[in-house]
Parts: C-alpha cells; sequence; structure tokens
C-alpha cells in the first residue's frame, strides 16, 4: 500500500497570507490527523477528522481549519499567517473505525512550513 | 486526563551500549501506547505499541518496550545502540479519538 502524503514538501509565505496544506491517507483509512511540530511545543494535536466530520479538535485559534472530502484525502487552512506558525506539519491515517484509538497512526513526511 | 512525560529530552550513550529511553503515562484505564521514531526531515514511523495483548513488546529495528502498570510506565529499550539508532523518539498514549504525544527523546549514538 502507498503510505500517507503530502503535499507541497516545503512552503515559504509572509505574514498576512494564507495556506492550503494537502494530506492523501492510505487507502481505505478514514481517519486523518494533523499535527504542527516545532521545537519549542513539540508535536501539538490540531484535528482530526473521520468521515468527513470533524471528531476532535486541539488547542488552536480558528484561524486554523481542515476538512476532509469523501475519497479521505484531507485538507488544512492556515489564515492570517503569523511567524509563529512556522512548523512541520505532519498528517497521520488510520482505519479510525474503533472508538477508542487503538489502531496505528501512520504518519507522512511532512510540510515544513517557514513564514517570514 | 491522559497525560505522558518522557524523562530526558537528550539521552547519548555509546555505540554498543544499551538504550533506555523513558515514557510514563498518566491515565485512569491503561491505554494504547506506542513508540515512534522520527529521522530529520521525516514524519513519524511506529516502532512498536502496546494494547494490552502481551506486556513485553517487541518491534522493530531491535527495539522493545515494557508495559508496567504498577509504575504506570512504558519504557524503550535496546540492547546494543547503532549509530543508526541516532533520531528523535515519541512516546504516544492512544484514548477516545485521540493520541498524546510526549514531548520527544532525542537519542545521541556516540562512536
Amino acid at each position: 500500500k502507498a503510505g500517507v502524503t503530502q503535499t507541497p514538501r516545503y512552503l515559504i509565505k509572509t505574514r498576512g497570507q494564507q495556506v492550503t496544506l494537502s494530506c492523501s491517507p492510505i487507502s481505505g483509512h478514514r481517519s486523518v490527523s494533523w499535527y504542527q511540530q516545532t521545537p519549542g511545543q513539540g508535536l501539538q494535536f490540531l484535528f482530526e477528522y473521520f468521515s468527513e466530520t470533524q471528531r476532535n479538535k486541539g488547542n488552536f485559534p480558528g484561524r486554523f481549519s481542515g476538512r476532509q472530502f469523501s475519497n479521505s484525502r484531507s485538507e488544512m487552512n492556515v489564515s492570517t499567517l503569523e511567524l509563529g506558525d512556522s512548523a512541520l506539519y505532519l498528517c497521520a491515517s488510520r482505519a479510525g473505525t474503533s472508538g477508542g484509538a487503538t489502531d496505528t497512526q501512520y504518519f507522512g513526511p511532512g510540510t515544513r512550513l517557514t513564514v517570514l | 486526563a491522559q497525560s505522558v512525560t518522557q524523562l530526558g529530552s537528550h539521552v547519548s550513550v555509546s555505540e554498543g551500549a544499551l538504550v533506555l529511553l523513558r515514557c510514563n503515562y498518566s491515565s485512569s484505564v491503561p491505554p494504547y501506547l506506542f513508540w515512534y521514531v522520527q529521522y530529520p526531515n521525516q514524519g513519524l514511523q511506529l516502532l512498536l505499541k502496546y494494547t494490552s495483548a502481551a506486556t513485553l513488546v517487541k518491534g522493530i529495528n531491535g527495539f522493545e518496550a515494557e508495559f508496567k502498570k504498577s509504575e504506570t510506565s512504558f519504557h524503550l529499550t535496546k540492547p546494543s545502540a547503532h549509530m543508526s539508532d541516532a533520531a528523535e523518539y515519541f512516546c504516544a498514549a492512544s484514548g477516545t479519538y485521540k493520541y498524546i504525544f510526549g514531548t520527544g527523546t532525542r537519542l545521541k549514538v556516540l562512536a
């Protein structure tokens, strides 16, 4: 099976702009989660989507949003970029059919976002 | 609420020495526990996972971890470190719809 893919791999934006990141999960996986990884804060959970519905959300401002399409592909959008949004954004997919997160998450390579 | 604590943000070992990375979890019920490894500029790769079938879990690349309920621990070990083990390691616990990650331990292997 092909793994989780993320596009683009690298992105440079300026403050105030908006950005959209894309994630294609492993075939058959219905759950997609997004994480922000920075040296200072580590891995922080942004949100999870399952069957096009947001199932859980972390503590991020409303500038961070996401969506999931019927084919389980997901996009994450950040509006009005700030310098502090510079990070590695990781997407992870799992089957997601169990209520508890017992199935393994598989991660993509990430999108490195730099905000200037 | 669930939480995961990794003791030691940086660990250095000599090549051939024992690797021990510590993880403690906090939960009212035994969670499902995972160890992931991240190499530079890459995503996280699963090393092993505990789902209550056996307390000693063997993973890839010679790593294993033991679930100890009495100590609420899930430490990761490898008998003999290789240079290729240098990476960042994350412990994670899962609950309803959500994973919680520790802050990571960067492992350095000295020649």
